[in-house]
């Protein structure tokens, strides 16, 4: 079974629609975080986390929102979703910070339309 | 705040034939690590290969291998003796003590 697994694989909304996309980790890492890939843009950082009760900012915030329920579990809400949210999105872990690498979930194609 | 550049979007390499990617980024920090992603077209992302700054020596994976400048800032990947699973899109990656930032990616292609 994969270390990071995300729900679900792809997914295709309308506007103004609520989508929450769902990651779950079985390598016990403290940290998860939330990117969008879009093309000629590389990955950029949405949310991330370090335990249960420490939630960041990251570079493309606006317009989502997260919540970790536990450990392993880290998902990521569109609460009204827009078509130029139309991306591709990862979860990742990792465990404490430096040289170790981040571990990422085979990713969500979502589609707004 | 730190920034990531790969100035080539696209490239194209001959099988069996070598070709190097370029990355430079800009930070203030003296110590932080960097990394090579590789995002085949099952859009996967794989850790190709990782240098510590501290670190003088060049990390080598295999056929992978990187040319760290820290004076520079620059943090280029090898690849030699292409081969056709090559192919993706690789992306220079920047980590600090809390997250990890990406350049843009550059494109592979390897011609048969």
């Amino acid at each position: 079974d994969a270390d990071v697994t995300q729900t679900p694989r792809n997914r295709i909304t309308k506007t103004g629609k609520r989508i929450m996309l769902e990651c779950s980790q079985t390598k016990g890492h403290d940290r998860m975080y939330w990117y969008r890939q879009d093309p000629g843009l590389g990955l950029r950082l949405i949310y991330y986390s370090f335990d249960v009760k420490d939630i960041n900012k990251g570079e493309i915030s606006d317009g989502y929102s997260v919540s970790r329920q536990a450990q392993a579990k880290f998902s990521l809400s569109l609460e009204s979703a827009i078509p130029n949210q139309t991306a591709l999105y990862f979860c990742a872990t990792s465990d404490r910070p430096g040289f170790n690498e981040q571990y990422f979930g085979p990713g969500t194609r979502l589609t707004v339309t | 705040a730190q920034t990531v550049t790969q100035s080539q979007p696209e490239m194209s390499v001959q099988e069996a034939e070598t070709v190097t990617l370029s990355c430079t980024y800009d930070t203030s920090e003296s110590d932080y690590y960097l990394f090579w992603y590789k995002q085949p077209p099952s859009r996967q992302m794989i850790l190709v290969i990782r240098q510590e700054a501290y670190k003088q020596q060049n990390a080598t994976e295999n056929r992978f291998s990187v040319n760290f400048q820290k004076a520079a800032k620059s943090f280029s990947l090898k690849i030699s003796d292409s081969q056709l699973g090559d192919a993706a899109m690789y992306f220079c990656a920047y980590r600090t003590d809390d997250k990890i930032i990406f350049g843009k990616g550059t494109r592979l292609h390897i011609l048969p």
